[in-house]
This record gives structure tokens, C-alpha cells and sequence, in this order.
């Protein structure tokens, strides 16, 4: 099973800044990566998908770059509406698709 | 536009089994696989399983094997996911969600608004 570690556990911003999320592999997933957003009592949202693939009506401040086993989500100027956890996911390990234990990203 | 809209709470004894139904709209039912989804309460997200509604196939993640049934109905367009012998550490959200492509990606681009199923005595 492909084991997905996210950093940091808990990320404090304030609007307007860049938010850096990563997430590490256990194994080469390739690009077979995805990045989800979900906010309380909500259903997660595809955000990025491949890696670096924006999904439909994402905005452009929200990008992917990572290959392999090191990903990264970038958020380049944080908006109100963007403080939630985000979750990587692997697709590359069939039949064992995982996510990665979560990221907060909380209002500094 | 695109919903998947699932069955309503339940709450279940242990040993017994649930069934949790997802109804999708505003595509051809047929055409994407659906996932299922768990996340135990304040906990990260688990996949279970998947259906490819055209053929009826199924595959499950090893965890779930031997207890997960998934199935859907072609004529309501509607999916199921069963889970037998239920223990306290299923209870969660379930959630169904539709694959982003009809040859299936493993990405999940509109999801159900979730179940809560909760096992308790």
C-alpha cells in the first residue's frame, strides 16, 4: 500500500498570502496524483488531478507541480473561502487507491 | 447539472448490515464508474470500492473484501454499497462519487452529500 504524508499537519495563513502544501509518497505513484479540498459537512472537491491538471471551475490560484513521490499544492494569494483541509490521493497503486492524512489550512 | 444524491442516515447494531443507495442525475448514468468513500468521524477519507454501472463489475479495496457488496439498478439509475457484519469503527460518512472519466481515472469529480452511518449498541 502506498502510504501518503502530508506536511504540515495544520498550516496558519492570512488571506492574501501563498500557501504551500506538500505531500510525500511512500513509492513512485508517477503522476497519478490528485488534491482535494474539503470543507466542514461537506464533501471533498477536486481541485488538481495528474499532478498538475486544474479540474473544471478551479480557479487559477490553485496549482499542482510534483512527479514521483513529491508533490506540491500551491495556493498563490489566499482568498476567505480557501481555509479548509486538503486531502492528496494516489490513483497509481490499483486496487489501493489512498489519501493522504490531511492538511489545515486555518485563518492566522 | 451533475448531482449524485444518497439515502439518509442510519444507525445500526453491530453484526447487522447497511446499505446506503446514491441516485445520480444530469449525466447517462451508465457512462462513469462510481467509487465509494468512507471518513470516520474527524478522520481522513478511505476508498472502498468501486462499480462500473454499464457492465455491473466491481473491484473492492483488500480491506473490504468478504464484507462490501456493490450493486446498482439500470432501470432507476441507481447505486448501492452494502456492508455486512458492521462494527463500531464503521461508522462514518459514506460517500459515492463519480469517476472524472468514462475509462475511469481514479478521480473523483462530483461526489454525494454523504450518509452518516453510525454502529452503536
Amino acid at each position: 500500500e502506498v502510504l501518503l504524508t502530508q506536511s504540515p499537519a495544520t498550516l496558519s495563513l492570512s488571506p492574501g498570502e501563498r500557501a504551500t502544501l506538500s505531500c510525500r509518497a511512500s513509492q513512485s505513484v508517477s503522476n497519478y496524483l490528485a488534491w482535494y479540498q474539503q470543507k466542514p459537512g461537506q464533501a471533498p472537491r477536486l481541485l488538481i488531478y495528474d499532478a498538475s491538471n486544474r479540474a473544471t471551475g478551479i480557479p487559477a490560484r490553485f496549482s499542482g507541480s510534483g512527479s514521483g513521490t513529491d508533490f506540491t499544492l500551491t495556493i498563490s494569494s489566499l482568498e476567505p473561502e480557501d481555509f479548509a483541509v486538503y486531502y492528496c490521493h494516489q490513483c497509481s497503486d490499483w486496487p489501493m487507491y489512498t489519501f493522504g492524512q490531511g492538511t489545515k489550512l486555518e485563518i492566522k | 447539472q451533475v448531482q449524485l444524491v444518497q439515502s439518509g442516515a442510519e444507525v445500526k447494531m453491530p453484526g447487522a448490515s447497511m446499505k446506503v443507495s446514491c441516485k445520480p442525475s444530469g449525466y447517462t448514468f451508465t457512462g462513469y464508474y462510481l467509487h465509494w468513500v468512507r471518513q470516520a468521524p474527524g478522520q481522513g477519507l478511505e476508498w472502498m470500492g468501486r462499480i462500473n454501472p454499464h457492465s455491473g463489475d466491481t473491484d473492492y479495496a483488500q480491506k473490504f473484501r468478504g464484507r462490501v457488496t456493490m450493486t446498482r439498478d439500470t432501470s432507476i439509475n441507481t447505486a448501492y454499497m452494502d456492508l455486512s457484519a458492521l462494527r463500531s469503527d464503521d461508522t462514518a460518512v459514506y460517500y459515492c462519487a463519480r469517476d472524472r472519466s468514462g475509462t475511469t481515472t481514479g478521480y473523483f469529480d462530483y461526489w454525494g452529500q454523504g450518509t452518516l452511518v453510525t454502529v452503536s449498541s
